[in-house]
């Protein structure tokens, strides 16, 4: 497959949990990776494997996966969680990277 | 702690050739690693370009494969790209990262260098 979708706007209420989905047929074969990015800032891997998460990122960061849909959870969000989430995997074929359009978190 | 940094001309002008480097430091460019190189035009969201080992194996993002050309230069520790025949829609945000082999993960990123192609 040559596309991750996600959807373009999620919204939650702060101190709430929300869920970000990243759906594709190469999520069947890779574990997606997701990362934070705030304006004008370069991406930051906060999640990645399994369930992994790099030093540093707070652990109400997490995710999962079922079939082709991988999902980064927040639960307790805070106001600083406000930014844009992008998804990544290898491809089928595992040569190429493929990265979702990416999901614009706002905090309530 | 590892750091990269994109450098090159913020203005290329269409139909030329876009020219960047990405210095790496705190880690060994011939470490087990790939080098990767991601764009995002402005408002948009981030597009693989693709990869680069150090024994100089690659792997393209096929719609930029014909336009592209990246290499390793172990003596200053640092990684290229090339993009040719440049036209506005190439007007980009262009990060280098530090990529897992065998996964998709971008561990550490260069903080990112706009490219405008204009005339």
């Amino acid at each position: 497959s040559s596309e991750l979708t996600q959807d373009p706007a999620v919204s939650v209420a702060l101190g709430q949990t929300v869920t970000i989905t990243c759906q594709g047929d190469s999520l069947r074969s890779f574990y997606a990776s997701w990362y934070q990015q705030r304006p004008g800032q370069a991406p930051l891997l906060v999640i990645y494997g399994k369930n992994n998460r790099p030093s540093g990122i707070p652990d109400r960061f997490s995710g999962s996966r079922s079939g082709d849909t991988a999902s980064l959870t927040i639960t307790g969000t805070q106001a600083e969680d406000e930014a844009d989430y992008h998804c990544n995997s290898r491809d089928s074929g595992g040569n190429h990277v493929l990265f979702g359009g990416g999901t614009k978190l706002t905090v309530l | 702690q590892v750091q990269l940094r994109e450098s090159g001309p913020g203005l290329v002008k269409p139909s030329g050739t876009l020219s960047l480097i990405c210095g790496v430091t705190g880690d060994s460019i011939s470490s087990s690693n790939w080098w990767s190189w991601v764009r995002q035009p402005p408002g948009k969201g981030l597009e693989w370009i693709g990869e680069i080992y150090h024994t100089g194996g690659t792997h393209y993002n096929p719609s930029l494969k014909s336009r592209v050309t990246m290499s390793v230069d172990k003596s200053n520790n640092q990684f290229s790209l090339k993009m040719s025949s440049v036209t506005v829609a190439d007007t980009a945000v262009y990060f280098c990262a530090r990529g897992e082999v065998g996964s998709a993960q971008l561990d550490y990123w260069g903080q990112g260098t706009l490219v405008t192609v204009s005339s």
